[in-house]
């Protein structure tokens, strides 16, 4: 099956520091990959759909300079949670979709702590 | 605005029996529907995918769609402790994000 690789898994850090986080699709080309939030006990909150090689679309209220997305290639996304605060600890997830009408499928999440 | 609604339980149902999970959607244009399954601090995993009407199934899991009513459900055969979680109802069209529901919790009771 469709395999979604998310790293790191924990992230502990200060406030202040940038966290990237990377999603690949390990057995299948994603053609938009998807990054969520999902704070304790609340649904799923997509944050960006992004598309390889053109900017991400950020949801509604998303911080575009905060939470920055680069999908460079079909197998790769990465998110980047510039000068994080605590406020930004929260389970990180990507997905990945290999083409129309196919399912999404998830990475294992980042759970991210700022102190 | 693209909804998905669930009743977000807790649904509880003895060990052995059916657990039926419903789901409505407000998008008339939504060609393409999913189950995931979500244990508490894990990340969802894809259970059904459903594409047309009618029933469809997997092992112990029948998805079931009703695209002029409107409405997916998932029926869990011979419900074990394990199958306690919150499950996803999504749908989409194309390539588009997955509009997810708030999710049903499943608890089933040994």
């Amino acid at each position: 099956g469709a395999v979604v690789s998310q790293h790191p898994s924990w992230v502990i850090c200060k406030s202040g520091t940038s966290v990237k986080i990377e999603c690949r699709s390990l057995d299948f080309q994603a053609t938009t990959m998807f990054w969520y939030r999902q704070f304790p006990k609340q649904s799923l909150m997509l944050m960006a759909t992004s598309n390889e090689g053109s900017k991400a679309t950020y949801e509604q209220g998303v911080e575009k300079d905060k939470f920055l997305i680069n999908h460079a290639s079909l197998t790769l996304s990465t998110l980047t949670v510039t000068s994080a605060h605590p406020e930004d600890s929260s389970f990180y997830i990507c997905s990945a979709i290999g083409g129309v009408a196919q399912p999404q499928h998830f990475g294992d999440g980042t759970r991210l702590s700022i102190l | 605005q693209k909804e998905v609604e669930q009743n977000s339980g807790p649904l509880s149902v003895p060990e052995g029996a059916i657990a039926s999970l419903n789901c409505t959607y407000s998008d008339r244009g939504s060609q393409s529907f999913f189950w995931y399954r979500q244990y508490s601090g894990k990340s969802p995993e894809l259970i059904m995918s459903i594409y047309s009407n009618g029933d469809k199934e997997d092992g112990r899991f029948t998805a079931q769609l009703n695209k002029a009513s409107q409405y997916v459900s998932l029926l869990i055969r011979d419900s074990q402790p394990s199958d306690s979680a919150t499950y996803l109802c999504a749908g989409n069209s194309g390539n588009t994000p997955l509009v997810f529901g708030k999710g049903t919790r499943l608890s089933v009771i040994a």
